[in-house]
């Protein structure tokens, strides 16, 4: 089956760093990639949708300036959260759109910011 | 708008047993219904879909009917097994200006004991 993959994983940064999240798509190319934050024991709300080539498009209250994401080849799509915050601790996740219209999620990049 | 209500778990049932995990939604059109699975440090998985009403969505002996009716998307599996304790998530993709994003239910631990 189709597999993305994150990276890194794990990330532990001070308040006030960037950190970058990439997402990418290992055997299938993707035009639409989605970005997700999850929270402890809740679901998965959605950020932004990512459109190779073009600019993302945000869900309301998601802020562009702080979640930056740049989807520059139909392989790879990266989600940078600038000037972190403890508020910004979350777990991220990716997924990746096929040809077949099904989505297919990356492992999540779990955030800790200090 | 869009929204998923999945019942409340955690769920704790003994191998054999029968499952049901309750899924309604709210949506405009005619909306794609998706149950997602995900095991402990994996992605969220696919688990079975259906994209219109009355069609049955079924994998790995657990199965799913949409009843436009009722807006309902129940999960069932008559004999869950310990390798089936994960997160479930019922998920619907909407139409029209919504297409591609997935809204998720808040999903629901299901632990499976010997």
């Amino acid at each position: 089956g189709a597999v993305v993959s994150q990276h890194p994983s794990r990330v532990i940064c001070k308040s006030g760093t960037s950190v970058k999240i990439e997402c990418r798509s290992l055997d299938f190319q993707a035009t639409t990639m989605f970005w997700y934050r999850q929270f402890p024991k809740q679901s998965l709300m959605l950020m932004a949708t990512s459109n190779e080539g073009s600019k993302a498009t945000y869900e309301q209250g998601v802020e562009k300036d702080k979640f930056l994401i740049n989807h520059a080849s139909l392989t790879l799509s990266t989600l940078t959260v600038t000037s972190a915050h403890p508020e910004d601790s979350s777990f991220y996740i990716c997924s990746a759109e096929s040809r077949l219209d099904e989505q297919f999620f990356g492992p999540g990049t779990r955030l800790t910011v200090l | 708008g869009n929204s998923v209500t999945q019942m409340e778990g955690p769920v704790t049932l003994s191998e054999e047993a029968f499952l049901t995990i309750n899924c309604t939604y709210t949506a405009t059109g005619y909306p794609s219904l998706f149950w997602y699975v995900q095991y402990p440090g994996e992605g969220l998985q696919l688990l079975l879909k259906a994209t219109k009403a009355d069609d049955k969505g079924s994998n790995k002996g657990f199965e799913a009917t949409y009843r436009k009716e009722t807006t309902s998307f129940h999960l069932e599996k008559g004999s869950v097994q310990v390798s089936d304790s994960a997160v479930y998530f019922c998920a619907l993709k909407a139409g029209g200006t919504s297409y591609g994003k997935l809204t998720f239910g808040q999903g629901t631990i299901l632990t499976v004991h010997p």
